[in-house]
């Protein structure tokens, strides 16, 4: 089973509108965390956004907030007032931990795409 | 601020050839990570290290080889590349545990383009 899914695999939105993408994740941890990451065409790979399964409060980063619902087990980012440079691959992640050790498994992306 | 270096950045190899992939970090975390990407497939665990001294493997290891030489590098060693890992490879570290106020974010390399004709 996908540890993440991402089921959008391109989306469109208008410059200055909101979007929403997509985060499903399978755990049996109680204790993991979930970010969300952005690569330009550039190639690096920007951390933007971070939620701890044990934070109540949905996390948020200036434009960019994380909509956490555990119990269905989704993460999805939510970019508001979209600008031309949102334009990228985005992916979720989730850390795990095991006996110690953590590992990092993420989705195969989104490639959003804004338009002016 | 050097974060997280890998080299290098661009490798043409034939088929049979083998290479190492260095990275090194300098932000004394415990954890390192490789991660190849492939178009449609996103960012897939090739190894991983919890510490110095420990390596484990990830979601697909096969062809592939690690050291952790010490608690700043980990290196990725094809011995005997193939066509299919033709990829950009991705370096990342992380400080490990899970405080309230650690993320454990991945501090990630600029990539390795890889092509193995």
């Amino acid at each position: 089973a996908q540890k993440i899914t991402q089921t959008q695999p391109g989306m469109f939105v208008q410059e200055k509108e909101a979007v929403t993408l997509d985060c499903t994740y399978d755990t049996s941890d109680q204790s993991y965390g979930l970010f969300w990451y952005k690569q330009p065409s550039s190639g690096e790979m920007i951390f933007l956004i971070y939620q701890g399964s044990y934070d109540e409060q949905n996390a948020t980063e200036g434009r960019y907030s994380l909509n956490f619902q555990k119990a269905r087990k989704s993460a999805n980012l939510v970019i508001s007032a979209s600008q031309l440079g949102d334009s990228a691959m985005y992916f979720c992640a989730m850390r795990e931990s095991f006996g110690g050790y953590q590992k990092v498994t993420f989705g195969i992306g989104t490639k959003l795409q804004v338009i002016p | 601020n050097a974060g997280v270096t890998q080299t290098p950045k661009f490798q043409v190899l034939k088929t049979g050839q083998s290479m190492t992939l260095q990275c090194a970090q300098d932000m004394n975390h415990n954890s390192m990570y490789w991660y190849r990407q492939d178009p449609g497939m996103g960012l897939r665990l090739i190894y991983y290290s919890a510490s110095e001294g420990t390596t484990d493997k990830g979601e697909v290891p096969n062809g592939y080889n690690v050291s952790r030489l010490n608690k700043r590098e980990f290196s990725l060693r094809l011995e005997s590349a193939a066509p299919s890992q033709t990829s950009v490879y991705f370096c990342a570290s992380s400080d490990s545990g899970f405080g309230v106020h650690n993320t454990g974010e991945l501090f990630f390399g600029e990539g390795s383009r890889l092509t193995v004709l």
